[in-house]
């Protein structure tokens, strides 16, 4: 059962336009997300997270936004660089306090973005 | 600060056999997480560790198994490998009170 899912498995987008990737979740414990961002033969690293409490976080050129009632989250890159060709993976958790039997992070199948120049 | 080390970078291995993977989390954290990376399939989660305890466990058969010493590092073995046990096996690590994970760069095994 993927709670987590990036229906995307992939995505082309031209240098300087926005890229948007998409993230859908079914477990309504979940009350923190992150995006990572994996380049090959190298771990994913943090890109950017988001609480529940928020509808909307950004940094930089990075934007990631929450719609609750949707279930549905979005991260949104502009403009798109070539640096940003990478598999994008989004994650989210429950509680801590309630996390006991659960994995701490649970993640989807990523996308892979594709900046052309 | 160092990151998270994970040795060895390759290995391969043939079916049968078994394997034991490294892992050294950044320095203060105490909760190391191990996720199996296969394409497709995204990361799934294997388990995790906090001060020498498993603290949650995926849905992967007994031939995966893992332990943490005191100092925080954790080893993962799998036993009896099947090809299908080819993957990218990613070590994460936190502070306990932090949902956002710090990865290593995995360790790739190929199990011919």
């Amino acid at each position: 059962d993927q709670q987590v899912k990036q229906n995307s498995p992939s995505l082309s987008v031209q240098e300087g336009r926005i890229s948007i990737l998409n993230c859908d979740y079914t477990n309504s414990m979940f009350d923190y997300f992150l995006w990572y961002k994996k380049y090959p033969a190298e771990g994913p690293t943090f890109l950017i997270s988001i609480s529940s409490i928020k509808d909307k976080n950004e940094d930089g050129r990075f934007t990631v936004f929450l719609n609750k009632s949707a279930k549905h989250l979005s991260l949104h890159i502009v403009p798109s660089q070539p640096g940003d060709s990478a598999v994008y993976f989004c994650a989210a958790s429950v509680p801590l306090i309630s996390n006991f039997g659960n994995e701490k992070l649970t993640f989807g199948t990523g996308t892979r973005l594709t900046i052309i120049p | 600060k160092a990151g998270v080390t994970q040795t060895p970078r390759y290995l391969i291995k043939t079916r049968g056999q078994q394997v034991t993977l490294s892992c050294s989390p950044i320095s203060g954290h105490r909760s190391v997480s191990w996720y199996q990376q296969t394409p497709g399939q995204g990361l799934q989660f294997l388990f995790e560790y906090f001060s020498e305890t498993q603290r949650n466990k995926g849905n992967f058969p007994g031939r995966f198994s893992g332990r943490q010493f005191s100092n925080s590092r954790s080893e993962m073995n799998v036993s009896t490998l099947e090809l299908g046990d080819s993957a990218l096996y990613l070590c994460a690590s936190s502070r306990d009170n932090n949902e956002k994970l710090f990865f290593g760069s995995g360790t790739q095994l190929s199990v011919l």
